[in-house]
C-alpha cells in the first residue's frame, strides 16, 4: 500500500525567505506525485506534479519540487515567500492505475511579515 | 469552462438524520472522487465513480455511506443516519476520461455538521 508523510505539520517563516516542505513516499510500484495548495475555507488547487521525465518539476507561484526516487523525497520549495502563500499544503501520490490519490496529513504554511 | 461544482457549501444535520451531498464535475469530465477531510487531518480517498459505475469504493465505510453518479445529474454522496463522527469536510474531485495520472480538480467542498 501506498503512503505520504509529511515530515513538518507546521512551517513559520519571514516573508521573502526561502522555504522548504518535506515530503515522503512509500510505494512498491512506480509513482505519480503532486502538491496540491488549500486556502482557508476553499477547496484545493494544483500546484505541480511529477507523472515522468526530468525530476525538477517547476509548478504556479513560484514553486518547485524536485523528485528523489532513492530518497523517495519530493520536497516541495520556494526561493522567497509571500504573505500570500500562507496557507495547507498536501503531498500526495497515486500509482496511475489505482487512480485514488493517497494524502500526507499536510503542512500548514505561515508567513511572518 | 465552469470548474467542480458542490452543494451545499455548509450543512447541518442533527444525528440520525439524512446527508446528501452533491457534485457537478467539470464539462466534458466522466470521472468523479470522493474524499473526506476530518479536522486537522489530510484528505482520504472515499469512492471513484464513473457515469453508472461504481469503480473503486475502498475507502468507503461498510454501513450508511453510497454513493451514485447517474448518467444524467451530478454525483451523489448519502450518509444515513449521521452521527456526530461524520462531521468532516467533503471533497469532490473530476477528472477527464483519458488514461491514468490525470489531474483530478476538486470542488470547494461540502463542510458537514452533526449536531
Amino acid at each position: 500500500a501506498q503512503s505520504v508523510t509529511q515530515l513538518d505539520s507546521q512551517v513559520p517563516v519571514f516573508e521573502e525567505a526561502p522555504v522548504e516542505l518535506r515530503c515522503n513516499y512509500s510505494s512498491s510500484v512506480s509513482v505519480y506525485l503532486f502538491w496540491y495548495v488549500q486556502y482557508p475555507n476553499q477547496g484545493l488547487q494544483l500546484l505541480l506534479k511529477y507523472l515522468s521525465g526530468s525530476t525538477l518539476v517547476k509548478g504556479i507561484n513560484g514553486f518547485e519540487a524536485e523528485f528523489n526516487k532513492s530518497q523517495t523525497s519530493f520536497h516541495l520549495r520556494k526561493p522567497s515567500v509571500h504573505i500570500s502563500d500562507t496557507a495547507e499544503y498536501f503531498c500526495a501520490v497515486s500509482d496511475g492505475g489505482a487512480q485514488k490519490l493517497v494524502f500526507g496529513q499536510g503542512t500548514r504554511l505561515t508567513i511572518n511579515p | 469552462n465552469a470548474g467542480v461544482m458542490q452543494n451545499p457549501r455548509h450543512l447541518v444535520r442533527r444525528r440520525g438524520q439524512e446527508a446528501r451531498l452533491r457534485c457537478s464535475p467539470m464539462k466534458g469530465h466522466s470521472h468523479v472522487y470522493w474524499y473526506r477531510q476530518l479536522p486537522e487531518e489530510g484528505l482520504k480517498f472515499m469512492v471513484y465513480l464513473q457515469k453508472e459505475n461504481i469503480i473503486d469504493e475502498s475507502g468507503m465505510p461498510k454501513e450508511r455511506f453510497s454513493a451514485e453518479f447517474p448518467k444524467e445529474g451530478p454525483s451523489i454522496l448519502r450518509i444515513q443516519q449521521v452521527v456526530r463522527g461524520d462531521s468532516a469536510a467533503y471533497f469532490c474531485a473530476s477528472s477527464p476520461p483519458t488514461r491514468a495520472a490525470d489531474t483530478q480538480y476538486f470542488g470547494p467542498g461540502t463542510r458537514l455538521t452533526v449536531l
